[in-house]
């Protein structure tokens, strides 16, 4: 089936230094998402995208945090600067559309400690 | 805010037992949440194994079946003879049609042989 592929795996940061992190979404997918996992704890939306807009973010999404998809490429999170409570692992995830009946497909998600 | 609590794992159970694993949910955005069902199998991605979008319906798939009770808001995941493939992390999620998902924390269910 279709894949979000999530570029790297594992990263390991120093506290204070930038972090980027890539996904390559379903192919023609137009709606782009990050989801934030804490060890022991739930997913939490972080953003969705559109357009080259982001749509909504919630109040996870701190100000440190950035996304973009540069001319079609990957779907990017950033963090500039990175702080301990960023350790989890992040999911990205992309769908065709909105609405009812639209299906989500997510990747393995990117386990990111910061040091 | 939006809520899902489903059962504290994990769960441990013998191949061909009957399973049920509980989510009951809370929406304040929407009256009617989509609901759903993930699946995270060893080494793989989250992928969707259900979704119901109309209360009082039933989804099925691999065996699984979960039904919208608006009532009791709950969404139960039930099968009625488990296999060890069906080893797993599961997830109970909501959204309110806009996409953005309200997971639970997740059931880790192990199956025996």
């Amino acid at each position: 089936g279709p894949k979000v592929l999530q570029i790297p795996s594992h990263q390991i940061i120093d506290m204070g230094q930038m972090v980027t992190l890539n996904c390559d979404p379903v192919s023609n997918h137009l709606y782009f998402y990050w989801y934030k996992q804490i060890l022991g704890q739930q997913m939490e939306f972080l953003v969705n995208f559109y357009n080259g807009k982001v749509m909504e973010k919630s109040k996870l999404f701190k100000d440190q945090f950035s996304v973009e998809r540069p001319d079609g490429s990957y779907f990017t999170l950033k963090i500039q600067p990175t702080a301990l409570e960023d350790s989890a692992v992040y999911f990205c995830a992309s769908s065709s559309r909105t609405g009812s009946n639209t299906e989500v497909f997510f990747g393995k998600g990117t386990r990111l400690t910061v040091v | 805010g939006d809520s899902v609590t489903q059962t504290e794992g994990p769960v441990t159970v013998s191949e061909s037992e009957s399973l049920i694993i509980n989510c009951t949910y809370s929406a304040t955005s929407i009256a009617y949440p989509n609901l759903f069902w993930y699946v995270r199998y060893p080494g793989e991605g989250l992928q969707l194994l259900l979704k119901v979008i109309t209360a009082g319906q039933k989804g099925s798939s691999r065996g699984f079946e979960a039904t919208y009770n608006k009532e009791t808001t709950s969404f139960h995941l039930q099968k009625a003879s488990v296999q060890e493939s069906d080893s797993a992390v599961y997830y109970c999620a909501l959204t309110g049609g806009n996409n953005k998902l309200t997971f639970g924390q997740g059931t880790v269910l192990s199956v025996i042989p």
